[in-house]
């Protein structure tokens, strides 16, 4: 089956940098996305790392490692607004190549 | 563009009753995916359309749930006869596919919040 594992809950402070890692198990493997979740919102698509190595957009970075089924994404210079749930997810080749599935989500509180 | 708008946005029904949750996806969108949250836990996959089609729909957990795409636009989601259990976030994605530019991940809507009591 599929199973990914992320923390539950991560704390940190403003302007610091927090990272959230994430491993998977798939019976097939087609890259690794992430999510960010405000309560009450809609999961925002955050960055997808088909091959390994790190995808950097503004300030969030995310790294695929396929040989250790591992992934992580880097969030810095915290700001308030970045308190929310953070979501790794795997397409796999048990629900298609598109659909995707996701861990329990890791919530993230920023404080001042 | 408009995004992947869902109705309603809360629901509260009593066991045994029937709920109809609805999806539009983002105009153009052939992918339209449902998903639930249940309690704080992961988001769980329920199934995939490609225009009409039902592509996958391995992740439904009975057959109290009906989902539909009529004409490959909006889609329903039909819980009947709803159960406690059924209780969670309902999150409709919508994605398209254009060759060359690689995967882009997928539009969420906002969801329904369904409560059964």
């Amino acid at each position: 089956g599929q199973s990914l594992e992320q923390p539950s809950e991560v704390t940190a402070v403003e302007g610091a940098i927090v990272q959230i890692n994430c491993t998977y198990q798939t019976s097939g493997f087609y890259g690794l996305s992430w999510y960010q979740q405000h309560d009450g919102g809609a999961p925002t698509f955050l960055s997808y790392n088909g091959l390994d190595g790190l995808e950097e957009t503004g300030r969030f970075s995310s790294f695929l490692s396929r040989s250790d089924s591992y992934g992580y994404l880097l969030l810095q210079e915290l700001q308030m607004k970045d308190s929310a749930s953070y979501f790794c997810a795997v397409r796999d080749t048990r629900t298609g190549r598109r659909a995707l599935t996701f861990g329990s989500g890791t919530r993230l509180q920023v404080q001042p | 563009e408009a995004g992947v708008t869902q109705f309603p946005s809360h629901s509260v029904i009593e066991k045994g009753q029937t709920v109809t949750l609805r999806c539009d996806p983002i105009s153009g969108h052939d992918n339209l995916y449902w998903y639930r949250r249940v309690m704080g836990k992961e988001i769980k996959f329920l199934l995939h359309f490609v225009k009409e089609s039902k592509q996958d729909e391995s992740g439904m957990p009975n057959n109290r749930f009906l989902a539909e795409r009529t004409g490959g636009t909006y889609s329903t989601l039909k819980v009947q006869p709803a159960e406690l259990e059924d209780s969670g976030v309902y999150f409709c994605a919508s994605s398209h596919v254009i060759r060359g530019q690689g995967f882009n991940g997928y539009t969420f809507g906002s969801g329904t919040r369904l409560t059964v009591v």
